[in-house]
């Protein structure tokens, strides 16, 4: 079982460039989410989407812009990197129903780093 | 905003001895709580949560959480420690995101390391 697959795993940017960071899940789940985690933060929620075609903003969305086109997939966009989203990024979804109940299934992260 | 706070960055614990790793929330009305955990290079996992019902939630791995009310906590805990539970462990609470939908913030996790 595929699960949560992000791609790129890894990525080094310099300052100014944009990339898109790709999270697609294979269980039908209607919710995504995008997280950063930094050392001592924690996650914090950057977007998230309730189903195909609608995203929202989290908690840290400046910077950052997302798109679920399709229902598996829900894109991260960087459009121009600064330094300060040197993170690791992420992804995940649950049900409906997870939605409320708190269980998410997580990608295995992307690390990027912005010189 | 709900809240949950992990007063520790580390634990650590022999290996065979119980483990208990802290969590408290603030919360307006009904908590909603979970523990997650993280081994290295990887995302995190669901371990267990606490809805209604039973004080003890029992989880995945031998893992069980204490909700207690009244000191505002969800400790998670194991009676038996292994090497192999060493990873990072979030505590998180459900809260309202004003946008329609229910979400989860994160503790800033407790790295917890099991001494062989």
């Amino acid at each position: 079982n595929a699960g949560v697959t992000q791609t790129p795993k890894f990525r080094v940017l310099k300052t100014g460039q944009s990339m898109t960071l790709l999270c697609a899940q294979d269980m039908n789940h209607e919710y995504m989410y995008w997280y950063r985690q930094d050392p001592g933060m924690g996650l914090r929620l950057i977007h998230y989407s309730v189903g195909e075609g609608t995203t929202a903003k989290g908690e840290v969305p400046d910077g950052y812009n997302v798109s679920r086109l399709k229902k598996q997939n829900f894109l991260l966009g960087l459009e121009s990197a600064a330094p300060s989203q040197t993170s690791v990024y992420f992804c995940a979804s649950s049900e409906l129903a997870g939605g409320y109940t708190g269980e998410l299934f997580f990608g295995e992260g992307s690390r990027l780093t912005v010189l | 905003a709900q809240s949950v706070a992990q007063p520790e960055d580390q634990v650590n614990v022999a290996e065979g001895n119980p483990l208990t790793v802290k969590c408290t929330y603030s919360v307006s009305g009904n908590p909603y709580l979970f523990w997650y955990v993280q081994y290295p290079n990887r995302g995190l996992q669901f371990l267990l949560k606490y809805i209604t019902g039973d004080n003890l939630v029992k989880g995945s791995y031998g893992f069980e959480a204490e909700f207690n009310k009244s000191q505002t906590s969800f400790h998670l805990k194991k009676p038996s420690a292994l090497v192999s539970d060493s990873a990072l462990y979030f505590c998180a609470v459900r809260d309202w995101s004003g946008a329609g939908s229910y979400q989860l913030t994160f503790g800033k996790g407790t790295k917890l390391s099991v001494i062989p």
